[in-house]
């Protein structure tokens, strides 16, 4: 069974440029996770989807952010216009279910550099 | 979400057992405990979780202790990929994972 995908593996750009990265699920999981690294800090999360909905986004750090999940499969998440402190490493998860009892399941993650 | 107090560093030799404490006493009665481990250039993987039994898998065994207000991951023979970094987290209702500075494991050859 395949894990957690996510593209782009590495992606830099300048300040004010926007970068989008994806996230594959693994298949049937109904639950979709974003979180990030930022240099020196604790992983950190952002963003929570059942399906295509959004479930809890209180980690979301500003506007700047995006997030999507149409269809409910793939999760797209935008960085418009990218700052600085967005360089980090973002990770997506998935899980069957979202209630404690149940694991989460990450992706390798996409290094954000913004120079 | 509930706080967890961990080591920051531990060593093992290779083969060895190694346990990694956890503290967590002010764990709530639905909170389960996961154990997620880091290993350089990845992204977090699953270890193990439990509610109140000691629960065993093919990578780990979770010891909890019997008021919950604490727990031991155990690996019973260390290997050089074990090497990574321990992170001990309480999950409740919420459904997101919150993640401390965990115990970096450094395994000797």
């Amino acid at each position: 069974e395949a894990g957690v995908t996510q593209f782009p593996s590495h992606s830099v750009i300048e300040k004010g440029q926007t970068v989008t990265l994806r996230c594959d699920p693994i298949s049937g999981h109904d639950n979709l996770y974003w979180y990030r690294r930022v240099m020196g800090k604790e992983i950190k999360f952002l963003l929570h989807f059942v399906k295509e909905s959004k479930q809890d986004e209180s980690g979301m750090p500003n506007n700047r952010f995006l997030a999507e999940r149409t269809g409910g499969t793939y999760s797209t998440l935008k960085v418009q216009p990218a700052e600085l402190e967005d360089s980090g490493v973002y990770f997506c998860a998935s899980s069957l279910r979202s209630t404690g009892g149940y694991e989460q399941y990450f992706g390798p993650g996409t290094r954000l550099t913004v120079t | 979400d509930a706080k967890t107090t961990q080591p920051n560093s531990m060593e093992s030799n290779e083969e060895e057992p190694v346990h990694l404490p956890c503290n967590h006493s002010t764990i709530s009665g639905t909170d389960y405990i996961h154990w997620y481990r880091q290993l350089p250039s990845q992204g977090p993987e699953y270890v193990i979780h439990g509610l109140t039994s000691n629960v065993n898998n093919r990578m780990a065994s979770l010891a909890i202790a019997e008021d919950r207000k604490s727990s031991t991951l155990i690996l019973h023979r260390a290997t050089l990929r074990d090497a990574a970094v321990y992170y001990c987290i309480l999950r409740g209702r919420g459904s997101r994972l919150t993640f401390g500075e965990g115990t970096q494991l450094t395994v000797n050859p």
